[in-house]
């Protein structure tokens, strides 16, 4: 199975801050890779796809980059919703696999 | 609006069964694969399921395999997890999703889960 390795596990920032979570693939996985945040109690919501393509719904401040092993996701301005736990995940084959997950706390 | 709903969980001892259902709404239901995806509390997030449009085809994650089943009833526009030889380290909170695009291998839309607990 292809590891998902993400960085930092926990990530303290305050309201305005620009956020940069860091996702790494054992192997090349093309672009085939999306974002989720999670709250607690709740299910994961879908942030972004194919490694940059924003989800319908997903506010701009949200984006994503990368190709082949490295992925980066970024909060250009952090708001208070935005406190939540980020994984990433590929989905180049069965199964997909997550990463560990970042967590956004406040500072 | 999209809607998926997971129902049949609750508390079964080692080596039991359970069904778990997730109905959907919202949108046509037999154009899209499914995953199940389960978390164990206080875990990371963890694919273990999966079926095409119309049920030909599934894929397992090792750690179910042989153990568990995905189908579908498209006229009742539902997927089905039948979970047997149930382990401690199954206790999870469980989730249907929709696949992506294509029936690709990532959930764009998430139900609110059911949670399944392992003991006796």
């Amino acid at each position: 199975d292809i590891q998902m390795t993400q960085s930092p596990s926990t990530l303290s920032a305050s309201v305005g801050d620009r956020v940069t979570i860091t996702c790494r693939a054992s192997q090349s996985i093309s672009s085939w890779l999306a974002w989720y945040q999670q709250k607690p109690g709740k299910a994961p919501k879908m942030l972004i796809y194919k490694a940059s393509s924003l989800e319908r719904g997903v506010p701009s401040r949200f984006s994503g980059s990368g190709s082949g092993t490295e992925f980066t996701l970024i909060i250009s301005s952090l708001q208070p919703d935005d406190f939540a736990t980020y994984y990433c995940q590929h989905y180049n084959s069965y199964p997909p696999t997550f990463g560990g997950g970042t967590k956004v706390e406040i500072k | 609006d999209v809607q998926l709903v997971e129902s049949g969980g609750g508390l079964v001892q080692p080596g039991g069964s359970l069904r778990l259902s997730c109905a959907a709404s919202g949108f046509t239901f037999s154009s899209y694969a499914m995953h199940w995806v389960r978390q164990a509390p206080g875990k990371g997030l963890e694919y273990i399921a999966f079926i095409t449009t119309h049920g030909g085809s599934t894929n397992y994650a090792k750690s179910v395999r042989n153990r568990f089943i995905i189908s579908r009833d498209n006229s009742k526009n539902t997927v089905y997890l039948q979970l047997g030889g149930l382990r401690p380290e199954d206790t999870a909170i469980y989730f249907c999703a929709r696949a992506g695009e294509t029936g690709s291998y990532y959930g764009d839309s998430w139900g609110q889960g059911t949670l399944v607990t392992v003991s006796s």
